[in-house]
């Protein structure tokens, strides 16, 4: 069976562009969310999706948003990117009824130069 | 600062040996932890969960304490094998309230285990 599934592995750009990242979920899996890993530090909680609805949304800027599609997928998007935004984007699926264990995809690794 | 922290940054361990990981938590509302293990270039995977109405919960060569008075959580595995150095996170919901999807994680433990 797929695990959560990320693209694309590796991306660099330059600052004040922007990006958008995407992520499969596990199949039968309706919610999926975001995490921002900076070099050496756990992952941070950047949004929650489920039923294509924001339910949750951690200390990002606006620069940062988010959708989810009706196949349960999703993309990420970050604008006018930082230098500080360099990281590993992560995304995790659950079930999304009750059930807290996510499931983590291998990430997307964003440089900006 | 973070919530969720572990004692140590770095852990050593012989081959054969049993590794035990450490996590303090503040808060004192979670009521679901879990372990994660995250190798070089990969994203974290699923160790052990457990909820705050249990003290111990165990899987293969896995096992989770939970200590509700003092707020500690550890990780212990037996019969550490190479195969078994990466960073170990425990994370944290905070609570029931809490948005379903989010965790709160530590810094993470690098666990190296040799020959």
């Amino acid at each position: 069976d797929a695990g959560v599934t990320q693209s694309p592995t590796h991306l660099i750009k330059t600052r004040g562009q922007h990006v958008t990242l995407r992520c499969s979920p596990i199949s039968g899996h309706k919610s999926v969310s975001w995490y921002q890993q900076v070099l050496g530090q756990g992952p941070q909680f950047i949004f929650q999706y489920y039923e294509k609805e924001e339910r949750g949304r951690g200390n990002f800027p606006d620069r940062f948003s988010a959708r989810q599609f009706p196949n349960y997928s999703s993309e990420l998007n970050v604008n006018a990117l930082l230098l500080g935004d360099s990281a590993l984007y992560l995304c995790a699926s659950s079930l999304g009824t009750g059930d807290e264990k996510l499931f983590f995809g291998s990430g997307t690794q964003l440089s900006v130069l | 600062g973070e919530s969720v922290g572990l004692h140590l940054p770095t852990l050593s361990v012989q081959e054969g040996d049993n590794s035990i990981i450490n996590c303090a938590y503040s808060n004192s509302a979670s009521d679901y932890f879990i372990w994660y293990k995250q190798e070089s270039g990969k994203g974290p995977q699923f160790i052990i969960d457990i909820r705050s109405n249990m003290d111990k919960r165990q899987g293969q060569r896995v096992t989770v304490l939970l200590n509700k008075t003092v707020k500690h959580l550890s990780l212990q595995i037996a019969a550490t094998q190479p195969g078994d150095s990466a960073v170990y996170f425990c994370a944290e919901n905070k609570g029931r309230g809490s948005t379903l999807g989010r965790l709160y994680f530590g810094r993470g433990t690098q666990l190296t285990v040799w020959p």
